[in-house]
């Protein structure tokens, strides 16, 4: 069973305000990764990291940061929330060239 | 450019009868090919891994194979628990770490 976690579960915030949603893993993968999930649509990759002190944007522009600074840890973080920012936020961890496992989602709602 | 295409887009299905969901890709050096089940609101559960031609997989129900083209999932006999999104993704050498994912098939299994 995967030991990935996300907080909180739903989020509903307004506009304007900075907010960072948590992500952590007890596996010990080194890989890691945030997608973005609009509902019924596909996981568009927003950010990734392969270690510690590394991060790295995806596919999907973002305005949102991450951070890296323990393995076990994996932060997004929006400066300023938008209504566009809206969606599902899905965390992920991976040792290298095997399967994701992923959180349990976060359900941010901006208003 | 790596490309994974999931048929068809949705599929509804008698308690009980059989079928087969379809993930296409086009990728240079495939180094991993992975079907997750997801549900709605939630993240992706990991369910295969197949990295090479001819190789098969099996957990109760489900059944997956992958040739050099696409790989198939089987749902034999399924229950209206199968109802789900079940999701394609492949990593390459083309793109490090990463996975590409398919748009997903939305299976409903009808008691």
């Amino acid at each position: 069973e995967a030991d990935i976690y996300q907080t909180p579960r739903y989020l509903v915030i307004g506009t304007g305000k900075k907010i960072t949603l948590e992500c952590s893993q007890t596996m010990g993968h080194d890989k890691m990764y945030w997608y973005q999930q609009d509902p019924g649509m596909e996981l568009h990759l927003i950010h990734y990291s392969y270690g510690v002190n590394s991060t790295e944007k995806g596919d999907l522009s973002s305005e949102s940061t991450v951070s890296r600074i323990r393995t076990e840890h994996f932060p997004l973080t929006l400066e300023s929330a938008r209504p566009s920012h809206t969606s599902q936020y899905l965390c992920a961890s991976s040792e290298s060239h095997t399967e994701a496992f992923f959180g349990q989602g976060t359900r941010l709602t901006v208003v | 450019e790596d490309q994974v295409t999931q048929s068809p887009e949705a599929l509804r299905l008698q308690e009980g009868e059989s079928s087969s969901l379809n993930c296409s890709y086009t990728v240079s050096g495939l180094r991993g090919l992975f079907w997750y089940r997801q549900d709605p609101g939630k993240g992706p559960e990991f369910l295969f891994t197949l990295y090479s031609a001819g190789e098969e997989k099996e957990k109760e129900r489900l059944k997956a194979t992958l040739t050099k083209k696409e790989s198939f999932l089987h749902i034999t006999a399924p229950k209206p628990e199968d109802s789900a999104t079940y999701l394609c993704a492949v990593q390459s050498s083309n793109y490090g770490q990463n996975f590409v994912f398919g748009p997903g098939t939305r299976l409903s299994v009808l008691p």
